[in-house]
């Protein structure tokens, strides 16, 4: 089945610097990308998705950057505000491509 | 509210107690999926129902695990004989149905103690 690993486990950035988490993943044939927030005692919320037939997709300050070749993807933040502080998981397809595989988590911390 | 709703959101018991937890999801999704979350680390796949099927059930925990979906709209899942190691929060999703992977909603969860 697929396997997603995650980095860093641990982001802390000064409020209006960027921010980037990356995602790697061994399925060659996965295609689907999504990036979930979770903030402390509340339910994973689905942020921004990218599906394999297109490299990158922006929402507002956020973009997911998807390679292909290199089996990796990228969640990249600009301009980042306290409230973007929570948990951060990315996920893939798992084996039988309907439920999710989720990566370990970054906690990012956006320093006012 | 128009989302997942899940139901009980907290949930205490005795270690050997079996505990039912209810998920009801978005009207017009015909899948429904159970997770499990642990402290720190991301939701693990437990099984998956499109409508009343349920199509996955081997990446459930234990035999003391099961769920239902017997009308195709809310899902119970139940854990018999519970265990410490039972103690998590769990994770309710719902999606359309159809070829492929949909984007999965998530509920608010039930976090179970058991003592």
């Amino acid at each position: 089945g697929e396997n997603v690993e995650q980095h860093p486990s641990t982001l802390s950035v000064q409020e209006g610097d960027s921010a980037v988490i990356k995602c790697t993943y061994s399925d060659s044939a996965s295609n689907y990308f999504p990036w979930y927030k979770q903030e402390l005692g509340k339910r994973p919320q689905l942020i921004i998705d990218i599906r394999s037939n297109v490299g990158e997709k922006k929402d507002q300050r956020i973009a997911v950057t998807l390679n292909k070749t290199a089996k990796h993807f990228s969640l990249h933040i600009t301009e980042t505000q306290p409230e973007d502080s929570a948990v951060y998981f990315c996920a893939g397809p798992d084996t039988g491509r309907r439920a999710l595989t989720f990566g370990s988590g970054t906690r990012l911390q956006v320093q006012p | 509210d128009t989302g997942v709703s899940q139901d009980p959101r907290h949930k205490i018991t005795k270690r050997g107690q079996n505990v039912t937890f209810r998920c009801d999801p978005i009207s017009e999704h015909n899948r429904l999926y159970w997770y499990r979350q642990t402290l720190g680390q991301g939701p693990e796949f437990l099984t998956y129902f499109q409508n009343e099927a349920q199509l996955e059930k081997s990446r459930l925990l234990s035999d003391r695990f099961s769920a239902e979906r017997p009308k195709g709209s809310f899902s119970t899942l139940e854990i018999q004989r519970t265990e410490q190691g039972d103690s998590a929060m769990y994770l309710c999703a719902s999606s359309l149905a159809g070829t492929g992977i949909y984007e999965q909603y998530f509920g608010p969860g039930t976090r179970l103690t058991v003592t």
